[in-house]
C-alpha cells in the first residue's frame, strides 16, 4: 500500500522568509509519480508539480524549488522569499502506475506567511 | 473550460436523509474518484471508476455508494446521512496515465446537521 506522510501541521513564516516542506512516501512500486498541490483559502486545488520516479532531478520554478530523493523516500518543496499570497494549504500526493492510478494525499502542511 | 464541473457547491442536509453528489466532466476520462477532505487528514479516496459502470472502493467508502451509468457522470449516495459525513467532497478525473495528472473539481461543502 501506498502512504505519503506531511509530519509538519502548520509552518508560520515572515514574509520573505523562505519555507521548506516536507514530504515521506512509502510504495512498493518502482515506477510512481509525487505531486504536490497547493489549495488557496479560496478551497480549489492547485496543481504545482509532477515527478516521476525515474526522474530525480531537481527543479526551480521561479520561487519554488523541488527536492526528490528516492534514497530517503522524500519529495520536499521549498519557497524562496515567501509572500502572503503563498498562504496556502499544501498537499504532497502519491500516485503508482498501476491499480487504477489512485492518488494518496498527505495531511498537508498549513503555510501561513505574515507579513 | 475546466473539464469538471461538481453540484451542489454547498449543501445542508439533516441526518438520515439520502444526498447525492453529481460530477461532471467533458474530458471523456476513464477514471472518475471521489474524495472527502478533513482537518488532519488531507483527502482521502471513497469511491472511484475506471469505466461506465465499473467502480471499486476507497479507504473511506462505509457508508457511501456510487453510480456511473454514463463516462460524462459519477454519482456519489450517502444513503443516510449522518454528522461524520460532513466534509468538503472532492471529485476528480484523470486518462488513467499519472504523468497527465488528474483534474479536480471545485469542491461540494457539505454540513449533516
Amino acid at each position: 500500500a501506498q502512504k505519503v506522510t506531511q509530519a509538519q501541521t502548520e509552518i508560520s513564516v515572515v514574509e520573505k522568509e523562505d519555507v521548506t516542506l516536507d514530504c515521506v512516501y512509502e510504495t512498493r512500486d518502482t515506477t510512481y509519480y509525487l505531486f504536490w498541490y497547493k489549495q488557496p483559502p479560496s478551497g480549489e486545488l492547485v496543481f504545482l508539480i509532477r515527478r516521476n520516479s525515474f526522474d530525480e532531478q531537481n527543479e526551480i520554478s521561479g520561487r519554488y524549488s523541488w527536492n526528490f530523493q528516492k534514497s530517503t523516500s522524500s519529495f520536499n518543496f521549498t519557497i524562496t522569499a515567501s509572500q502572503v499570497v503563498d498562504s496556502a494549504v499544501y498537499f504532497c500526493a502519491l500516485s503508482e502506475a498501476r491499480g487504477d492510478y489512485k492518488l494518496s494525499f498527505g495531511a498537508g502542511t498549513t503555510v501561513t506567511v505574515r507579513a | 473550460d475546466a473539464g469538471i464541473t461538481q453540484s451542489p457547491r454547498h449543501k445542508v442536509t439533516e441526518t438520515g436523509t439520502p444526498v447525492t453528489l453529481r460530477c461532471h466532466q467533458t474530458e471523456n476520462h476513464r477514471y472518475m474518484y471521489w474524495y472527502r477532505q478533513d482537518p488532519g487528514h488531507g483527502l482521502r479516496l471513497i469511491h472511484y471508476s475506471y469505466g461506465v459502470k465499473d467502480t471499486d472502493k476507497g479507504e473511506v467508502s462505509d457508508g457511501y455508494s456510487v453510480s456511473r451509468s454514463k463516462t460524462e457522470d459519477f454519482l456519489l449516495t450517502l444513503e443516510s446521512a449522518t454528522s461524520s459525513q460532513t466534509s468538503v467532497y472532492f471529485c476528480a478525473i484523470s486518462e488513467g496515465r499519472p504523468n497527465y495528472g488528474y483534474t479536480f473539481g471545485s469542491g461540494t461543502r457539505l454540513t449533516v446537521v
